[in-house]
């Protein structure tokens, strides 16, 4: 079965640190890739997706994730946190032939100090 | 997300007693998903539905059931066999193409007195 880890449970950065998290998943063929984000007290909101093409994906709000098929990886990444990014991050995938499901990791809560 | 509702948003259950969370689309999504969130686990998928009238189990479906009368709408009742029900649900639609993305409603948790 098809499974999504991400190593972090909980980063604490200053404001203005860059951000990286991690997120491998272990499914070897098609993939789409997502990183969900939910803010304290807000619906779970798309930060960014990947389907096919550039590896470099940019999201909303600074952040980008880069797909490396190699290392079955795709890792969030922001050059300059603000305190507002506080929140949980989840990075899902879903299988590319033809399937609805999406399988989440166990999300990354993210505390930035200001 | 704004076109997904969800409700109640905290629901208190009784030991024996089955509860039914409402989500409602007005997204014109055909595929509808409930998920359940636990502090630490991430999101886990409890069923979906691809059309009306039709749905599949996901990895946690015992001790939940789910109706599809209506595309717009996709309750979940959980069931006294669901011994720890004690969560927060989230719904979510998409289309059917595979390019589709997942959008969630804002939840419900579900406490057990």
């Amino acid at each position: 079965a098809q499974s999504v880890s991400q190593h972090n449970h909980h980063v604490i950065l200053s404001e203005a640190a860059s951000l990286e998290l991690g997120c491998n998943y272990s499914y070897g063929g098609t993939v789409n890739l997502f990183w969900y984000v939910q803010y304290p007290g807000q619906h779970l909101q798309l930060l960014l997706k990947y389907f096919s093409g550039d590896p470099l994906v940019k999201g909303i709000k600074g952040f980008e994730a880069e797909f490396i098929k190699s290392k079955f990886s795709f890792n969030l990444r922001k050059p300059s946190v603000q305190w507002s990014d506080t929140a949980e991050y989840f990075c899902a995938a879903r299988t590319g032939a033809g399937s609805y499901q999406l399988t989440f990791g166990k999300g990354t809560k993210l505390s930035v100090i200001p | 997300d704004g076109g997904i509702t969800q409700s109640p948003k905290y629901l208190f259950r009784k030991e024996g007693q089955n509860v039914t969370l409402s989500c409602e689309q007005n997204l014109n999504h055909d595929a509808m998903y409930w998920y359940r969130q636990d502090p630490g686990q991430g999101l886990r998928l409890i069923y979906y539905s691809q059309i009306v009238n039709d749905f599949q189990k996901g990895d946690i479906a015992e001790g939940y059931s789910v109706s599809r009368e209506k595309k717009e709408s996709f309750p979940l009742t959980v069931t006294s066999a669901q011994k720890n029900p004690t969560a927060f649900y989230l719904c979510a639609s998409g289309g059917q193409v595979s390019r589709e993305t997942q959008y969630f409603g804002p939840g419900t948790r579900l406490l057990v007195l």
